[in-house]
């Protein structure tokens, strides 16, 4: 079971850079890690995914170790608008092939002026 | 805009009533999730369906029940509603059968109130 831990909130200023770490001790060997973002009252958006070393985008960058039981997602300069709840998400493969895509308590973070 | 319709956007309905969601996925995506977030709760998984059949399933109450249909899209059933069904549920959809590194597409949103 590919449980993932992120802290339940951050806080941060605009213009800085913004680093949110997931664990994921129990990952398996097929799973890749997804990030998602959630503004109130809407559904989840995709940010980005990775497997391993580093990914990015033009809007942020994935950070995963070589062992892979965290990923960091960093957000480059933050705005006010970035002020949303991110979510992990690693694949829960239990049940054999049934893939149930779970999503943990995710991460609140609020960009301040 | 996603892709992903779901309708009503609101439904406010009275305890023990039955109520019906409805979802259509992007076009050319086979998987269609359902979730439900309250406010005290994270995003819960429900049920997954791949191209018309049931593929996986979460805590989903025997009270709900849900289907995939020959054009894809799907409906999610409550029955017997309680007040603490109240919730927003979110459909998703991906293009697959809902690999991990599958990207999922989120709709709107329809948000269930219960009197």
């Amino acid at each position: 079971l590919a449980k993932t831990t992120q802290p339940i909130s951050m806080d941060s200023y605009e213009g800085q850079e913004v680093n949110i770490t997931c664990s994921h001790n129990n990952i398996a060997t097929n799973d890749y890690i997804t990030w998602y973002q959630q503004f109130p009252s809407q559904g989840p958006r995709f940010i980005i995914q990775g497997y391993k070393t580093k990914v990015t985008n033009e809007v942020a960058s994935l950070f995963i170790p070589a062992d892979r039981k965290s990923s960091t997602l960093s957000l480059p300069r933050v705005s006010l608008s970035d002020t949303a709840v991110y979510y992990c998400l690693v694949g829960d493969l239990t049940g054999g092939a049934t893939n149930k895509l779970i999503f943990g308590t995710g991460t609140l973070l609020a960009v301040q002026p | 805009d996603s892709g992903v319709t779901q309708t009503p956007k609101h439904l406010i309905t009275a305890t023990g009533q039955r109520v019906t969601l409805r979802c259509s996925p992007r076009s050319g995506d086979l998987s269609v999730y359902w979730y439900q977030q309250s406010l005290d709760q994270g995003l819960q998984f429900l049920i997954q369906y791949y191209n018309g059949e049931e593929r996986a399933k979460g805590n989903i109450l025997e009270r709900f029940s849900a289907q995939q249909f020959p054009d894809l899209h799907s409906e999610l059933n409550l029955s017997s509603l309680e007040l603490g069904d109240s919730a927003l549920y979110f459909c998703a959809s991906s293009p697959r059968i809902g690999a991990t590194n599958e990207k999922l597409f989120f709709g709107s949103g329809t948000q269930l109130s219960v009197l």
